[in-house]
């Protein structure tokens, strides 16, 4: 069975960061390429980044280019999203998304984990 | 980046009618087209890919047709479980871009 489960979400001010985690299970982790998609309150979907199976390349909006980092621990089957220079409208559910195959769509989901930016 | 648009933004449907919804790219992604249902507070899931394949375990009441810009999702016969609101997902070219979404509500 593939599981996904998101950790390290909670508060943080504007200007601070934040990482968070995706430890998968049920398929072979490196075969896939993995990304980050966040809902805001109320909001609908937003894709915030992509990465290949092997690591080697990734893949951003403008929304967040330069300011989030994602990465890739095949050996331990983790994904991490890096969120430097946080904003107040980065508020969101963010869910780690397995795709089909190198490309999207996304097949298999986390529960999400909820990110706050907020004084 | 290629816009994706939504029609309707909500409905309204009685359990046994037919719900049709279309979703317009700003440029021609071929079958680069895939839905999505979410329920309030869970993950999306993934119901049509390519277009107009039916992902594994998905009912058949659902189906997905379109190429190039204009695209419809179908529920042939509505269910009392498929009260969510909808999304379309363009995968042809980065950054990937959803839909603002369809919600379907109980009339």
């Amino acid at each position: 069975e593939v599981q996904l489960l998101e950790s390290g979400g909670g508060l943080v001010q504007p200007g601070g960061s934040l990482r968070l985690s995706c430890v998968v299970s049920g398929f072979t982790f490196s075969n896939y390429g993995m990304s980050w998609v966040r809902q805001a309150p109320g909001r609908g979907l937003e894709w915030v980044s992509g990465i290949t199976g092997s690591g080697g390349s990734t893949y951003f909006p403008s929304s967040v280019k330069g300011r989030f980092t994602i990465s890739r621990d095949n050996s331990k089957n983790t994904l991490y999203l890096q969120m430097n220079s946080l904003r107040v409208e980065d508020t969101a559910v963010y869910f780690c998304a397995k795709h089909q195959d190198y490309d999207p769509p996304f097949d298999y989901w986390g529960q999400g984990s909820l990110v706050t930016v907020s004084s | 980046d290629i816009q994706m648009t939504q029609s309707p933004s909500s409905l309204s449907a009685s359990v046994g009618d037919r719900v049709t919804i279309t979703c317009r790219a700003s440029q021609s992604i071929s079958t680069y087209l895939n839905w999505y249902q979410q329920k309030t507070g869970k993950a999306p899931k993934l119901l049509i890919y390519a277009a107009s394949s039916l992902q594994s375990g998905v009912p058949s009441r659902f189906s997905g047709r379109g190429s190039g810009t204009d695209f419809t999702l179908t529920i042939s016969s509505l269910q009392p479980e498929d009260f969510a609101t909808y999304y379309c997902l363009q995968s042809y070219t980065t950054p990937w871009t959803f839909g603002q979404g369809t919600k379907v509500e109980i009339k």
